[in-house]
C-alpha cells in the first residue's frame, strides 16, 4: 500500500519567515496530493492540493510543488503568520485509491 | 447549510459499556470515512463506504465496526469499550474517491475509563 513520510515532525519559525513540509510517498501510481491544516481542537481542512500534470501550485502565500521522479512534493509557506501555526498533514491515494493516506503531521509553530 | 455532523462530541464511559458514535453529512457524498486520531497526530483510516450497503477495513485494525443503511449515515460502534479505545475519532466524507477534497466533521473524542 501508499506510505506517506513526512518531515519534520515539528518546526518554529519566526513572524515573516518562511516555512517548509517536506513528504514522500511510495507508489508511483499516485496522481493527487493535498495538504490539510488542523488548527488546534479544529477539524483538518484542505488548504492547498496538487495533481500529478503540473509541478507547481500557488494560491496566496502557499505553494506545492511536485517531484514525480523522486516521489517527494512539498508544502512552502511564505510571510509566515501567527495564524498558520497549526498541525499541517500531507496526503496521497491509498492502495486501489481507496482513500488518502496521510503523512504524519507536522507541527508548525510561528513565534510572534 | 451542508456539512458533516458528529455527535456526541464528547463521551467518557466505563470499561465494557457499548457506544455508538454518529456521523451524518448533508454534502450529497456516495463515500464515507472513520479515522481514528490520538490529539495532534497521524490520521489512521480505520473504516470506509463507497455507497450504501458497501463498507470495508482500513489500514488500522479496529474493533469497532461500521453500518450505511442510507447514504447520508454513517454510524460507528464498539460492543464493548475498553481504555485502549480512549481516542478521537474523525468522520468524512467526499465527493470522489482518495483523489477528491475530504471534508471532515468535528470529531468525537472518546473516553474510556
Amino acid at each position: 500500500g501508499e506510505n506517506v513520510e513526512q518531515h519534520p515532525s515539528t518546526l518554529s519559525v519566526q513572524e515573516g519567515d518562511s516555512a517548509v513540509i517536506k513528504c514522500t510517498y511510495s507508489d508511483s501510481a499516485s496522481n493527487y496530493f493535498p495538504w490539510y491544516k488542523q488548527e488546534l481542537g479544529k477539524r483538518p481542512q484542505l488548504i492547498i492540493d496538487i495533481r500529478s500534470n503540473v509541478g507547481e501550485k500557488k494560491d496566496q502565500r502557499i505553494a506545492v510543488t511536485l517531484n514525480k521522479t523522486a516521489k517527494h512534493f512539498s508544502l512552502h509557506i511564505t510571510e509566515t503568520q501567527p495564524e498558520d501555526s497549526a498541525v499541517y498533514f500531507c496526503a496521497a491515494p491509498g492502495t486501489g485509491r481507496r482513500a488518502l493516506t496521510f503523512g504524519s503531521g507536522t507541527r508548525l509553530q510561528v513565534q510572534p | 447549510e451542508a456539512d458533516i455532523y458528529q455527535t456526541p462530541r464528547y463521551l467518557v464511559i466505563g470499561t465494557g459499556k457499548k457506544i455508538t458514535l454518529e456521523c451524518s453529512q448533508t454534502m450529497g457524498h456516495d463515500k464515507m470515512y472513520w479515522y481514528q486520531q490520538d490529539p495532534g497526530m497521524e490520521l489512521h483510516l480505520i473504516h470506509y463506504s463507497y455507497g450504501v450497503n458497501s463498507t470495508e477495513k482500513g489500514d488500522l485494525s479496529s474493533e469497532s465496526t461500521v453500518s450505511r443503511i442510507r447514504t447520508e449515515h454513517f454510524p460507528l460502534t464498539l460492543e464493548s469499550a475498553r481504555p485502549s479505545h480512549t481516542s478521537q475519532y474523525l468522520c468524512a466524507s467526499s465527493a470522489r474517491d482518495s483523489t477528491g477534497e475530504l471534508f471532515f466533521g468535528e470529531g468525537s473524542r472518546l473516553t474510556v475509563l
